[in-house]
């Protein structure tokens, strides 16, 4: 059954420093999303990204989060200066529709801890 | 602003009961109600999905209710197994395709 990937699995981080956390969605998906959960706290939405769009974003997604579709298979979330706040369970999720009875599939998910 | 609450938090059972998990939202304007599994450290495994014009959806052990007006879903699993020992997240998608989440049932099945 295909599945949405992430890399890495773990990612350990300096505060103040970029990084860039990977996914490939399933393939014939269109509709592509990132949450993170800090530990012990719920699921949290941060953007979903439609078209080589930004359909929406929560206030957590400041300006110092970026998504990107470099290609047609992956999926990317940068967070460009990192803080200790910052240290979650980052997971993708892709979805073949909107609204259409179609569930949301997640990956395993990034682990990112900042020093 | 939707709002879900899940009942209980945790729960510890022995093999075999059949149990029932409930998940709560405040906005009945929802179109689908997902739930999951979450193994420890683990990802989000999708178990059902019930659009907002269905009432039930069933996979298996695992049986999915929805009732809008009452702003209220069950996971129903029965005959439990050690292997169903996991967190069990309910959520729902709105207006918008985000999913907001609850809190999450942490179920344990003893031998």
């Amino acid at each position: 059954e295909p599945e949405v990937t992430q890399t890495p699995s773990h990612q350990v981080t300096q505060m103040g420093q970029e990084v860039i956390l990977r996914c490939v969605p399933i393939s014939n998906h269109l509709y592509f999303y990132w949450y993170r959960q800090i530990l012990g706290q719920k699921v949290e939405f941060l953007v979903s990204f439609y078209n080589n769009e930004i359909s929406e974003k929560s206030e957590i997604f400041d300006d110092q989060f970026s998504v990107e579709r470099p290609d047609g298979s992956n999926f990317t979330l940068k967070i460009r200066s990192t803080k200790l706040e910052d240290s979650a369970m980052y997971f993708c999720a892709s979805s073949a529709r909107r609204r259409g009875g179609q569930p949301q599939h997640f990956g395993d998910g990034t682990r990112l801890s900042i020093l | 602003k939707q709002e879900v609450t899940q009942i209980p938090a945790a729960l510890s059972v022995p093999e075999g009961e059949n149990l029932v998990l409930n998940c709560s939202f405040t906005d009945s304007a929802i179109y689908n109600l997902q739930w999951f599994r979450q193994d420890p450290g683990k990802g989000l495994t999708s178990l059902l999905l019930i659009q907002s014009s269905q009432r039930e959806q069933t996979s298996g052990r695992l049986n999915a209710s929805l009732d809008k007006s009452s702003g209220r879903s069950t996971l129903y699993i029965a005959a439990s197994q050690p292997g169903d020992s996991a967190t069990y997240l309910c959520a729902g998608e709105g207006d918008t395709d985000k999913l907001i989440f609850g809190t999450g049932t942490r179920l344990q099945v003893f031998p």
